[in-house]
């Protein structure tokens, strides 16, 4: 596509519920990111796909939290169990491989943990 | 490790006014730098962009350039406009191809 696709645009969930959050980046785009924004705050590092290679999963604060990208593409972060605290917004963003021309984000997902 | 650190917010200008935002990194090797805007309610723009030493990355008015001596990229704009409010966030690029991030530094501008 033309950009980075997040869905939904915003997910409001009750404490406890799994959630999924989807990307879609950029068609070709061989690294891929997961950031957590929460509100005011700079970007959180949550993991990081690269091609191939077994992601960067430094970033994921707790168990709670997976991501997988299926067939290089299409990226899910699953948060199971959620906590309030877990309320942000997800930005994904995506890159050729070299990175040096920059990232495109997508605009997010608004996530709100009641 | 590598890191970015920038000026802390917010910062509060005048229209017209001269904006410098500072943006110092740690890395090793030979990043490439990034500035990033995100206007309200949007996400992450990439602003402009240097890849090596001396390079001056420019967009929109906005000038940054890439200083290893003193590693650098503070971000500067000769007179501001009351659109140009957002937070800026500076970047590197390592060479392991992983980006680092600064905390944002919120822009307002009063007409």
């Amino acid at each position: 596509g033309a950009g980075v696709s997040q869905s939904p645009s915003n997910k409001v969930t009750e404490k406890g519920k799994d959630v999924e959050l989807r990307c879609d980046p950029i068609s070709g785009h061989t690294a891929l990111y997961w950031y957590r924004q929460s509100l005011g705050q700079g970007l959180e590092f949550l993991i990081y796909f690269q091609g191939n290679s077994a992601p960067d999963k430094s970033g994921l604060p707790s168990d709670r939290f997976s991501a997988e990208r299926t067939g290089g593409s299409v990226s899910t972060l699953t948060i199971q169990r959620t906590q309030q605290e877990d309320s942000a917004v997800y930005l994904c963003a995506s890159t050729t491989s070299g990175g040096y021309l920059g990232y495109t984000f997508g605009s997010g997902t608004r996530l709100t943990v009641v | 490790g590598d890191s970015v650190t920038q000026m802390e917010g917010p910062v509060t200008l005048s229209e017209e006014a001269f904006l410098t935002i500072n943006c110092t990194y740690t890395a090793t090797g030979y990043p490439s730098l990034f500035w990033y805007v995100q206007y309200p309610g949007e996400g992450l723009q990439l602003l402009l962009k240097a890849t090596k030493a001396d390079d001056k990355g420019s967009n929109k008015g906005f000038e940054a350039t890439y200083r290893k001596e003193t590693t650098s990229f503070h971000l500067e704009k000769g007179s501001v406009q009351v659109s140009d409010s957002a937070v800026y966030f500076c970047a590197l690029l390592n060479n392991f191809n992983k980006f680092y991030f600064g905390s944002g530094t919120k822009l307002n501008v009063k007409p």
